[in-house]
């Protein structure tokens, strides 16, 4: 595609459901993540995808949230039981490669809201 | 652990003006990248500019232009002829050179707003 596209733009979730979000980055983009933005905050790193592998995760704040890349192309992260804190923005990004000096292109984010 | 501040929560400047948007960051790492993105209320992050640590020459990228200081470890950003699309967030951020990770440290970000 044209860019990254991620969906669904809005969520509004009850607390303790369930909720998956979706990324799909920019076709034979080597690198994928994931970050989270709480409302006046800069994002924060959640996890990183290189192809499948998921090289890093330390950012997930806890066992709740999952993150896959099955086929090395489409990111689902997960969120069980979800909690109000869990309201934020979620952002995708994707590189063409692995290397710091290639440009990441986001897209523009689900936004959670959990009641 | 690295951290990036941006002290100034929000900026305004007239249309055609200048304006210097403040960054510091900490760190102990010698090899490291410094990015500015823009954030407009789609919420899409745009890369602005980039800087390599190891680099000495600012970075420019048309009306966009760093300071970087690496022994102060700060990285301002000046925008000249501003005008009213660059109305948005802009954050400043961090990224060690390494491996196995994409891992940016933003800061809180600062508020422009471009008066006509």
């Amino acid at each position: 595609g044209a860019g990254v596209s991620q969906s669904p733009r809005y969520k509004v979730a009850k607390r303790g459901q369930d909720v998956a979000l979706r990324c799909d980055p920019i076709s034979g983009h080597v690198s994928l993540f994931w970050y989270q933005q709480a409302l006046g905050q800069g994002p924060e790193f959640l996890t990183y995808f290189q192809n499948e592998a998921q090289l890093d995760k330390s950012g997930l704040p806890s066992d709740r949230f999952f993150a896959e890349r099955p086929e090395g192309s489409v990111s689902t992260l997960k969120i069980q039981r979800t909690q109000q804190e869990d309201s934020a923005v979620y952002l995708c990004a994707s590189s063409l490669t692995d290397s710091r000096n290639t440009e990441a292109f986001f897209g523009q984010g689900t936004r959670l809201t959990v009641v | 652990a690295q951290t990036v501040t941006q002290s100034q929560p929000e900026m305004s400047v007239q249309e055609a003006e200048t304006v210097t948007l403040s960054c510091t960051y900490d760190t102990s790492e010698n090899n490291y990248y410094l990015f500015w993105y823009k954030q407009p209320p789609s919420r899409q992050m745009i890369l602005v500019i980039r800087q390599e640590a190891y680099k000495q020459q600012n970075a420019t990228e048309n009306r966009f232009s760093v300071n970087f200081q690496k022994a102060a470890k700060s990285f301002s950003l000046k925008i000249s002829d501003s005008q009213l699309g660059d109305t948005a967030m802009y954050f400043c951020a961090f990224m060690k050179d390494t491996s196995g990770t994409y891992k940016y440290i933003f800061g809180t970000g600062t508020r422009l707003k471009v008066l006509a």
